[in-house]
């Protein structure tokens, strides 16, 4: 158990339709990152947030956004939703913001992952 | 171009064997690589990071970088049927980003 915590494990909707993941990270980690990953593209990074305020942005669509809350624990919205966002979603999460100089405390811990079929 | 690439396998062995598993890499500027062990149905989970060209030890695992190469490997001795899970590299783009960079994963069964 990583300790990062995501909810919920599975989400089964429609096109069209708009979502809300959750992520919890682990006690005293204050950098949240999101992936997806599918079986074609493998796992790619979506966006970053340190304390509260977004840090990086990697291929992320424009129907899709996130927010880090005061207690860290953040949430990616997904809106419109066609079917090829089917997919399962990650939540990283890291001391300090992994880069420039990497550090044990740089390392990433997964949470379990949501499972997002669209129908 | 992909900027890291994996074989997806399926990779079979019978168990005690000697696992390679490989990744090649683009950019040279790339600095540090990590390995991250993604069992059926989970999260992925860190097995080992290095920085160097060489190799890094941790119990049955062996970590190797070869920078002239630009080619990264994760070695199993002894391998388990525990074993059996999907292995993703990854590594860290130049100073001043953030995010990591995923190989597509390469699937290892180890057979009983």
């Amino acid at each position: 158990d990583s300790g990062v915590t995501q909810t919920p494990k599975h989400l089964i909707t429609a096109t069209g339709q708009r979502v809300t993941l959750r992520c919890s990270p682990r006690s005293g980690d204050l950098s949240v990152y999101w992936y997806q990953q599918s079986l074609d593209q493998g796992l790619q990074f979506l966006i970053q947030y340190y304390n509260g305020e977004e840090r990086a942005k990697g291929n992320i669509l424009e129907r899709f956004s996130a927010q880090q809350f005061p207690d860290l624990h953040s949430e990616l919205n997904l809106s419109s939703l066609e079917l090829g966002d089917s997919a399962l979603y990650f939540c990283a999460s890291s001391v300090w913001p992994s880069g420039l100089d990497f550090r044990s405390t740089d390392t990433q811990y997964f949470g379990p992952g949501t499972r997002l079929t669209v129908l | 171009q992909k900027e890291v690439e994996q074989d997806p396998g399926p990779l079979s062995v019978p168990e005690g064997a000697i696992v390679s598993l490989n990744c090649t890499y683009s950019n040279s500027a790339f600095q540090y690589f990590m390995w991250y062990r993604q069992y059926s149905r989970k999260g992925p989970e860190l097995l080992m990071y290095t920085y160097s060209s060489g190799n890094k030890e941790d119990g049955r695992f062996t970590a190797q970088v070869d920078k002239s190469s630009k080619y990264i490997s994760l070695f199993i001795r002894d391998s388990q049927p525990s074993d059996s899970a999907t292995y993703l590299c990854a590594t860290t783009p130049p100073s001043g980003t953030y995010k990591y960079i995923f190989g597509t994963g390469t699937r290892l069964k180890v057979l009983a």
